[in-house]
């Protein structure tokens, strides 16, 4: 299996600042990444694919980037919707995986 | 806009086998791979399998003994069992459109509200 691993696991950050998540593939995945925002009692949803092509309609503030074993999804001015859990996933092989989610909290 | 309505029944004991059925609304069901996700109370997501529509089928190695995903392309439906199930298959499990794989890469861009198992004797 390929792991994928976060980092942080959690994050505090206040509305306006500039947060970025860290996912690391034990092997290469090329570019086959994604990245999910899921917010409690509520099923994930698909922010950005292919580690940098951002889901229709998703806000602009969201990107990501990376390629081989590292991503980051950044959040270029945090808004109070966006305080969630975030969560990468490797599509590379087909025994899929995720990461173990960072958690996104107010300052 | 497609939609995706899941059900099945929601407590279980253990050694029984969970069955979720999920119908896609809306849109097309052939092109696209069709998948089973789940997450444990306060955990993470995890990856169960998919399947196409023509049965082509991939599975998580570690649930595959126990696990079977099937299609029935006449409803736009795709169910899930799961058998022998213990109280670590507790969680919300989510069905889900798998697309991108005319890309290489494989992303769940529609989802189900999810329906909450539990295992308890």
């Amino acid at each position: 299996d390929i792991q994928m691993t976060q980092s942080p696991s959690s994050l505090s950050a206040s509305v306006g600042d500039r947060v970025t998540i860290t996912c690391r593939a034990s092997q290469s995945i090329s570019s086959y990444l994604n990245w999910y925002q899921q917010k409690p009692g509520k099923a994930p949803k698909l922010l950005i694919y292919a580690a940098s092509s951002l889901q229709s309609g998703v806000p602009s503030r969201f990107s990501g980037s990376g390629s081989g074993t590292d991503f980051t999804l950044t959040i270029s001015s945090l808004q109070p919707e966006d305080f969630a859990t975030y969560y990468c996933q490797q599509s590379y092989s087909t025994q899929v995986t995720f990461g173990q989610g960072t958690k996104l909290e107010i300052k | 806009q497609v939609q995706l309505q899941q059900w099945g029944a929601g407590l279980l004991k253990p050694s029984e086998t969970l069955s979720l059925t999920c119908a896609v609304y809306g849109g097309s069901f052939s092109g696209y791979y069709w998948s089973w996700i789940r997450q444990p109370p306060g955990k993470g997501l995890e990856w169960i399998g998919e399947i196409n529509h023509s049965g082509s089928t991939n599975y998580n190695p570690s649930l595959k003994s126990r696990v079977t995903i099937s299609v029935d392309t006449s409803k736009n439906q795709f169910s899930l069992k799961l058998s022998s199930v213990t109280a670590a298959d507790t969680a919300v499990y989510y069905c889900a459109r798998t697309d991108g794989y005319f890309l290489g890469v494989g992303y769940m861009d529609v989802w189900g509200k999810g329906t909450t198992v539990t295992v308890s004797s």
